[in-house]
């Protein structure tokens, strides 16, 4: 069975405050995501990896970085935490290109900013 | 711009009765479409997918439907069962984007009472 797994179930950080999500999968999958989740806008993306030390912006960037030095490890960072960042925080993978689109989810960070 | 959407926020059905939930999309190079659950504090998970060249995909009680002249997709769930109580997403991807990029849409929560 694959396995996504995230540091930390419920976090609760002060503004200002640099933060950072780690997401391990042990698949040795290529591809990673992070995604949050906000009621009513369903899961937003991002970034994204392909590869060690490759990156993507997805469609919400902003206030946000990923750091990929390993495969089976994709880390989100929150350069300076704000109240609008407060979300569901959820991590996903997949083997490669090709094989298929199913996402692998992991079981997600709740992240308060206070 | 929302590419993916799921109208009805919330469905309620009796146990034993069918669930419908429904998902349209704009962007007509989208060829591949998946549904996903997600129960509270866990992460999403895979149910079911179709590809553009078909218009049905069954797996046990789930049915997925793809209307692609109407851009519109639908899940059945045949018995519902209080089980099934979950927010349900769906998701598009295209091919030639070239990164497993998923779009989901707003989700739609569903309560089967039993």
């Amino acid at each position: 069975d694959v396995k996504v797994t995230q540091s930390s179930r419920y976090l609760v950080k002060r503004t200002g405050e640099k933060v950072f999500l780690e997401c391990v999968q042990d698949m040795d999958h290529e591809n990673m995501f992070w995604y949050r989740q906000d009621p009513g806008l369903g899961l937003r993306l991002i970034y994204f990896s392909y590869d060690v030390k490759m990156k993507e912006k997805g469609d919400i960037p902003e206030g946000y970085s990923v750091s990929r030095e390993k495969k089976e490890r994709f880390s989100l960072i929150l350069e300076s935490a704000s109240t609008n960042q407060t979300s569901m925080y959820l991590c996903a993978s997949i083997p490669h290109l090709g094989s298929s689109y199913e996402q692998y989810f992991g079981p997600g960070t709740r992240l308060t900013v206070t | 711009d929302q590419q993916v959407k799921q109208n009805s926020p919330s469905l309620s059905v009796q146990e034993g009765r069918i669930s419908i939930l429904n998902c349209d999309y704009t962007n007509s190079m989208f060829d591949y479409f998946l549904w996903y659950k997600k129960y509270p504090a866990e992460g999403p998970t895979f149910l079911i997918s179709i590809s553009s060249i078909k218009d049905k995909n069954e797996d046990g009680r789930f049915t997925v439907f793809l209307n692609k002249s109407a851009k519109h997709l639908s899940l059945h769930i045949v018995p519902s069962q209080p089980g099934d109580s979950a927010v349900y997403f769906c998701a598009a991807s295209h091919g030639s984007s070239n990164t497993g990029k998923l779009i989901f849409g707003q989700g739609t929560t569903l309560q089967v009472k039993p």
